[in-house]
């Protein structure tokens, strides 16, 4: 997983506070993807992004959840008003291009979530 | 139904088997194929992508598409203790779908 780099690495937040996960993907990629993975689950897409640029965030919750990709800087997953029901590990992956351009993803190591 | 179904174990085998993981799904319209491997507490690590029909090898690793049956398969031969991980399929037609994931621990 070298390259994608995420941090921090872990993250406890009590109900009510908000949580700010960030991501900055592998040198070279402008395509940035987030996932949530609960345990016993698999990886469920939440949002891709493009620099300065939403793509599709057809998986993100409507409320609470939000996500950027700036110009310059890491890619921020920002949830408002954590809930217990938040607590996960999320995934970001970086690629250069699309999938449909036959460019796979890459992913970092994650940002495991608490919520007390 | 999930899009993506894949038997999450967990599989135990001895050392030197060969370990065979499989997932089916239902979208007929995924073009590309991937296994990743995650060690616990790390993310998932590309192992075998392709978007053919058919086999594709890669030292110890040969990944198989049907698309008639809408079948992928990992097969890792000569397993090795270091191959204990969780084994995710992902196939895409735009954004990737992921099946649950299968643990396997290979015994020494």
């Amino acid at each position: 997983n070298a390259g994608v780099m995420q941090n921090p690495r872990h993250l406890v937040r009590r109900r009510g506070q908000e949580a700010r996960l960030r991501c900055s993907p592998m040198k070279g990629h402008s395509h940035v993807y987030w996932y949530r993975q609960l345990p016993e689950e698999g990886l469920k897409f939440m949002v891709y992004l493009q620099k300065e640029n939403i793509i599709d965030e057809s998986g993100m919750p409507k409320e609470r959840f939000s996500a950027e990709f700036p110009k310059e800087g890491p890619s921020i997953l920002r949830i408002q008003q954590v809930v217990r029901g938040d607590s996960a590990a999320y995934f970001c992956a970086s690629s250069p291009g699309t999938v449909l351009s036959n460019q796979p993803q890459h992913f970092g190591d994650g940002t495991r979530l608490s919520i007390l | 139904q999930k899009e993506v179904e894949q038997d999450p174990g967990p599989l135990s085998v001895p050392e030197g088997a060969i370990v065979s993981l499989n997932c089916t799904y239902s979208n007929s319209a995924f073009q590309y194929f991937m296994w990743y491997r995650q060690y616990s507490r790390k993310g998932p690590e590309l192992l075998m992508y392709t978007y053919s029909s058919g086999n594709k090898e890669d030292g110890r690793f040969t990944a198989q598409v049907d698309k008639s049956s809408k079948y992928i398969s990992l097969f890792i031969r000569d397993s090795q203790p270091s191959d204990s991980a969780t084994y995710l399929c992902a196939m895409s037609a735009g954004e990737l779908s992921f099946g649950a994931g299968t643990t396997v621990t290979v015994r020494a």
